[in-house]
C-alpha cells in the first residue's frame, strides 16, 4: 500500500536556525510530490510541488525541497527560519486521483 | 474571490443528529475531495469526486454520504453523529494533476 512517512513529529528551533524536515514515500510508479503548510487555525496551503524536471524545487517564503528518486524522499529545507514559520507541515504524494498525506510535522520557532 | 468555501465554519450538535456540510469551488476544477483532520492533525482522505462521479471512497462509515449536484459542489451528509466524528472537515479541489486548494474547514463538535 502507498504510504507517506514524516519522521519528525515535533521540531523546535530558534529563529535563524536551519530547517530540514524529512519525507519518504512508498510507491513505485510516477508520483507528484507536495509540501503543504497549515498555520495555526488556518487551512492548508501549498508551499511547493514537484512534478518533473529539476529535482530541486523552490517554493514560497524561502522554502525548497529536493526529490531524490533513489531514496523515495522529498525533504523540505529552509536555511533560516523565522518565528512566522511556526506551523504544521504536511508532505503529500499524489498518484492518479489519490492524495496521501503524511502525519505532519509540528514546527515551533522560538523568537 | 473565495476559491473554495465551506459552510458552516463551526458546527456543534448532539450525538444521534444528522448534519450536512456544504462545499463550493469557483476554480473550475474537475476534482473535489473531503478530508477529515483529527485532533492529532492527521489528515485522511474520505471521498473524491471527478466531474460529479465518485472515484475514491476510503474506508468510511456509511453514515457519511457525499453528494455532488454539479462539479462545483460537493456536500457531505452525516447521519447518526457519534462522538468520534468530532474533527475538522476540509473540502478541497484540484485540476486533475494539480495542486489541491483547500477550504477553510468546518469544525464539528459532537456532544
Amino acid at each position: 500500500a502507498q504510504s507517506v512517512s514524516q519522521h519528525n513529529h515535533h521540531v523546535i528551533l530558534s529563529e535563524a536556525a536551519s530547517l530540514e524536515l524529512g519525507c519518504n514515500y512508498s510507491y513505485g510508479g510516477t508520483v507528484n510530490l507536495f509540501w503543504y503548510v497549515q498555520y495555526p487555525g488556518q487551512h492548508l496551503q501549498l508551499l511547493l510541488k514537484y512534478f518533473s524536471g529539476d529535482p530541486l524545487v523552490k517554493g514560497i517564503k524561502g522554502f525548497e525541497a529536493e526529490f531524490i528518486k533513489s531514496k523515495f524522499s522529498f525533504n523540505l529545507r529552509k536555511p533560516s527560519v523565522q518565528w512566522s514559520d511556526t506551523a504544521e507541515y504536511f508532505c503529500a504524494v499524489k498518484s492518479t486521483y489519490k492524495y496521501i498525506f503524511g502525519t505532519g510535522t509540528r514546527l515551533k520557532v522560538l523568537a | 474571490d473565495t476559491a473554495v468555501s465551506q459552510t458552516p465554519k463551526y458546527l456543534v450538535t448532539q450525538m444521534g443528529n444528522d448534519k450536512s456540510i456544504k462545499c463550493e469551488q469557483n476554480l473550475g476544477h474537475d476534482t473535489m475531495y473531503w478530508y477529515k483532520q483529527d485532533s492529532k492533525k492527521f489528515l485522511k482522505i474520505m471521498f473524491s469526486y471527478n466531474n460529479k462521479e465518485l472515484i475514491i471512497n476510503e474506508t468510511v462509515p456509511n453514515r457519511f454520504s457525499p453528494k455532488s449536484p454539479d462539479k462545483a459542489h460537493l456536500n457531505l451528509h452525516i447521519n447518526s453523529l457519534e462522538l468520534g466524528d468530532s474533527a475538522v472537515y476540509f473540502c478541497a479541489s484540484s485540476p486533475d494533476l494539480g495542486t489541491q486548494y483547500f477550504g477553510p474547514g468546518t469544525r464539528l463538535l459532537v456532544l
